[in-house]
């Protein structure tokens, strides 16, 4: 089955640190840039980071640039996202994405997604 | 970065009904442009992508149009597995974003 299931999100203090992941399957991991996209409780959709297939290419939404990294094992097939200095603003929850084809930047296939919590 | 603007943030109808959401560039984007319908406690699901070509399995009562700053998704009758929030996308740059969103409600 075609799929992506996310893991690692919970309750933090503000300050501390949490690393998500992203379990994918069924299809050709390592083909496929792969993006984390946020949505906090009751808002919109917000774009966290991307990396591409090979790592060669990342990137990061301003309000999480020098705060969070992106990371990629293709030979496990699983998306990481190191999330440091955290802040109440970062409660959300966290959506693996896979792009649709090599070259875009549109997603596909999402995960269900994993909680984070910043809360004192 | 690129903003995006949606309007309206919900819109009311009827199933049956002709149903336009506009999408604004803050800059033009060409046609790099996704749809999403999410509802709720789901994940986003891909509508609409290159502004107007139909993802697989979609129905065809979606369609998007538009270029450069000003976009449209049109869902030319409304059925009750529609009732949904409509996001756009813009892909023109690395840095991707996203509209605020638009709830379609039963009226």
């Amino acid at each position: 089955e075609v799929q992506l299931v996310e893991s690692g999100g919970g309750l933090v203090q503000p300050g501390r640190s949490l690393r998500l992941s992203c379990a994918a399957s069924g299809f050709t991991f390592d083909d496929y840039a792969m993006h984390w996209v946020r949505q906090a409780p009751g808002k919109g959709l917000e774009w966290v980071s991307g990396i591409s297939w090979n790592s060669g290419s990342i990137g990061y939404a301003d309000s999480v640039k020098g705060r969070f990294t992106i990371s990629r094992d293709n030979a496990k097939n699983s998306l990481y996202l190191q999330m440091n200095s955290l802040r109440a603003e970062d409660t959300a929850l966290y959506y693996c994405a896979k792009v649709k084809n090599a070259d875009s930047k549109y997603f596909d296939l999402w995960g269900r997604g994993t909680l984070v919590t910043v809360s004192s | 970065d690129i903003q995006m603007t949606q309007s309206p943030s919900t819109l009311s109808a009827s199933v049956g009904d002709r149903v336009t959401i506009t999408c604004r560039a803050s800059q033009s984007i060409s046609s790099w442009l996704a749809w999403y319908q999410q509802k709720p406690g789901k994940a986003p699901k891909l509508l609409i992508y290159k502004a107007s070509s139909l993802e697989s399995g979609v129905p065809s009562r979606f369609s998007g149009s538009g270029s450069g700053t000003e976009f449209t998704l049109t869902i030319s009758s409304l059925q009750p597995d529609d009732f949904a929030t409509y996001y756009c996308q813009q892909y023109n740059s690395y840095f991707l974003t996203f509209g605020g969103g638009t709830k379609v409600e039963i009226k």
